[in-house]
């Protein structure tokens, strides 16, 4: 079975500093990865996803993700947090291998300071 | 992509009532998706809403509980039944098509508390 871990459940910054939001994956195959945002009162909307290719996927809002199997991780960073990256951040992967249903981390809340 | 649409969008019911929550989509998918989000926690998938046939329940999940219709491609519900607070949740639509390159949407969900 497909398991996906993050490892923080809140990452503080200060605006402008860099971010990383950690998530690592368990798979017998290989996976489908995604990072969802989700605003508060709000649904998730798709950040970025990692079907094959480039280990390196570039999303929306200036966030990123590099793919690595050896480390079994999919970590999410930014180079410079804005006020509005506040909320809360879930990484997925696909379940047997069809990338539409999902298998959700906890969470990372990410607090952004001035 | 696609607009989905839940209603109601939140609801206050009584212990040992049912709810049923919509999910209409813009178009035609292929896949629909039930899940649930309990305060603080991640998403759990409930189902998979299968068009013209039973819905799919994941473990720990039953269809007594929470019953799922889809009369075609563009339309689910989901029923809470007989409920308890422990069904307070937030309740997710979710929707994609087969083939390369799509994605899971979500509907901005139902935000159940049972009193």
């Amino acid at each position: 079975a497909q398991s996906v871990t993050q490892l923080d459940s809140q990452v503080p910054v200060f605006e402008e500093a860099p971010v990383e939001l950690r998530c690592n994956y368990s798979s017998s195959v290989p996976p489908y990865l995604f990072w969802y945002v989700q605003y508060p009162n709000q649904g998730l909307q798709l950040l970025l996803k990692y079907l094959s290719g480039s280990t390196l996927v570039k999303g929306i809002n200036g966030f990123e993700a590099e793919f690595k199997k050896s480390e079994t991780s999919f970590h999410l960073t930014k180079p410079s947090a804005h006020m509005s990256d506040a909320a809360e951040y879930f990484c997925a992967v696909s379940d047997s291998g069809g990338y539409n249903k999902l298998i959700f981390g906890a969470g990372t809340r990410l607090a952004v300071h001035p | 992509s696609a607009v989905i649409s839940q209603k109601p969008s939140r609801d206050i019911c009584q212990r040992g009532t049912s709810l049923t929550i919509q999910c209409q989509v813009d178009s035609q998918v292929t896949m629909m998706f039930w899940y649930r989000q309990q305060p603080g926690q991640s998403l759990t998938l409930i189902a998979t809403a299968n068009q013209g046939s039973e819905a799919t329940y994941e473990s720990g999940f039953v269809i007594d509980k929470f019953p799922i219709s889809r009369p075609n491609l563009t339309f689910s519900t989901l029923t809470v039944s007989n409920m308890s607070p422990e069904d307070s949740s937030i309740y997710l639509c979710s929707v994609a098509r087969t083939g390369a390159n799509t994605e899971a949407f979500f509907g901005q969900g139902t935000r159940l508390t049972v009193v």
